[in-house]
């Protein structure tokens, strides 16, 4: 079975501290995505990778970055946490021949920013 | 631009009752169309996918949905809705390159014994 893992399920982070998310896919897919999924907002795109080093931002990429070194790795970065970061935030992959095969997600990971 | 409503926010049935979870695209071409299921503390799981031919799809644990060009919906459907389905369902859309998807807010459905 196929597999989008994200490294931690929890995590509490200071204001101001750098954050990484790392997730992990096992498809050899091109294209990876960040989300973020808030209460009554559903999932808003924060940055998506199309190939190893290549990046673009989604509709909230504020206070993020990304990096893909690897095509299997596509990890977000909080340069500076703050608290209305606060959120569970999924990652997820998708084949690169177009939009009709959905995406596979990871289980996600519940970050709270103290 | 484009972009998903899913208009009820929650919704409650008894179990054995029969289910429809609404969704509204705005797209100007053909669209692609999703439903997700998230369970508690879980990612979401694909149910169904529409992107052309039948306008009825059938997807997994017994759910189905069709498209509806002419109103611009893709409702969810399930005859008979099990305790096991409460979770939060998620309509989408596929936006052109590089595979990107919009959702919706979401609806929570809670199930009744």
């Amino acid at each position: 079975d196929v597999k989008v893992t994200q490294s931690s399920r929890y995590l509490v982070k200071r204001t101001g501290e750098k954050v990484f998310l790392e997730c992990v896919q096992d498809m050899d897919h091109e294209n990876m995505f960040w989300y973020r999924q808030d209460p009554g907002l559903g999932l808003r795109l924060i940055y998506f990778s199309y190939d190893v080093k290549m990046k673009e931002k989604g509709d909230i990429p504020e206070g993020y970055s990304v990096s893909r070194e690897k095509k299997e790795r596509f990890s977000l970065i909080l340069e500076s946490a703050s608290t209305n970061q606060t959120s569970m935030y999924l990652c997820a992959n998708g084949a690169g021949e177009g939009a009709h095969y959905g995406y596979t997600f990871g289980s996600g990971t519940r970050l709270t920013v103290v | 631009a484009q972009s998903v409503t899913q208009p009820d926010i929650h919704i409650t049935v008894s179990e054995g009752a029969s289910l429809e979870l609404r969704c509204n695209y705005s797209y100007g071409a053909t669209p692609y169309l999703f439903w997700y299921v998230q369970s508690p503390g879980q990612g979401l799981q694909l149910l169904l996918k529409y992107f052309s031919g039948d306008t009825l799809v059938q997807g997994i644990k017994g759910f189905e949905a069709e498209f509806k060009r002419s109103q611009s919906s893709f409702n969810l459907r399930k005859p008979s809705v099990h305790w096991s389905d409460a979770a939060e369902y998620f309509c989408a859309v596929g936006s052109g390159g590089y595979n990107k998807l919009i959702f919706g807010a979401g609806t929570r459905l809670a199930v009744h014994p």
